[in-house]
């Protein structure tokens, strides 16, 4: 079955730029993560969706990153004003909801902020 | 602070033989715990989860260990195959997994034929 999707796989910006990563998720999934990775590191959590509602937001580095996912199933990262430090590889990952569930992750949006 | 700790970056190990990767953690609240194999230009792939209920957890080649009071896992890979060189990923999360994850940094894994 189809998995985890993210568009685009990579994306180059000149600073200053605004930028919009998509997820589409797993049908049916009811949790909807995204997460930060940069070079050498695990991955770092940005914020995280129950259907359409957004029940964590902690991990967001600034309020120029903001995330929707307005009829709960795709979700949009947008970075406004990039940053050479927003460059990141930004992966979305889906689940089951209800605990016991492993995250899915999709491939990957690699964004080089010049 | 890091939370997930995986304090061998790098780990390589003779084809056939077993392979063991070390992860530890710090909070308490802790009660999921996954790893995740991850290649080059792809997302991170679940391998296997154990519950804080639990010390051992099996499935084909890979077993993962959990020592509760020593905040300590662990992932075995036996026998080590050449498809299983990539980075590896321990992983921890809270109310049984329906929260975020937080990550180590990674141990990568080199299967020498």
């Amino acid at each position: 079955g189809a998995g985890v999707s993210q568009s685009p796989r990579y994306k180059v910006a000149k600073r200053g730029q605004d930028v919009a990563l998509r997820c589409d998720p797993i049908s049916g999934h009811v949790s909807l993560f995204w997460y930060q990775q940069a070079l050498g590191q695990g991955p770092e959590f940005l914020t995280y969706f129950q259907n359409e509602a957004q029940l964590d937001k902690s991990g967001l580095p600034s309020d120029r990153f903001f995330a929707e996912r307005p009829e709960g199933s795709v979700s949009t990262l947008k970075i406004q004003r990039t940053q050479q430090e927003d460059s990141a590889v930004y992966l979305c990952a889906s689940s089951l909801s209800g605990g016991g569930y492993e995250q899915f992750f999709g491939p990957g949006t690699r964004l080089t902020v010049l | 602070d890091q939370q997930v700790k995986q304090n061998s970056p790098s780990l390589s190990v003779q084809e056939g033989r077993i392979s063991i990767l070390n992860c530890d953690y710090t909070n308490s609240m802790f009660d999921y715990f996954l790893w995740y194999k991850k290649y080059p230009a792809e997302g991170p792939t679940f391998l296997i989860s154990i519950s804080s209920i639990k010390d051992k957890n099996e499935d084909g080649r890979f077993t993962v260990f959990l020592n509760k009071s020593a905040k300590h896992l662990s992932l075995h890979i036996v026998p080590s195959q050449p498809g299983d060189s990539a980075v590896y990923f321990c992983a921890a999360s809270s109310n049984f997994g329906n929260e975020k994850l937080t990550f180590g940094t990674g141990t990568r894994l080199t299967i020498i034929p």
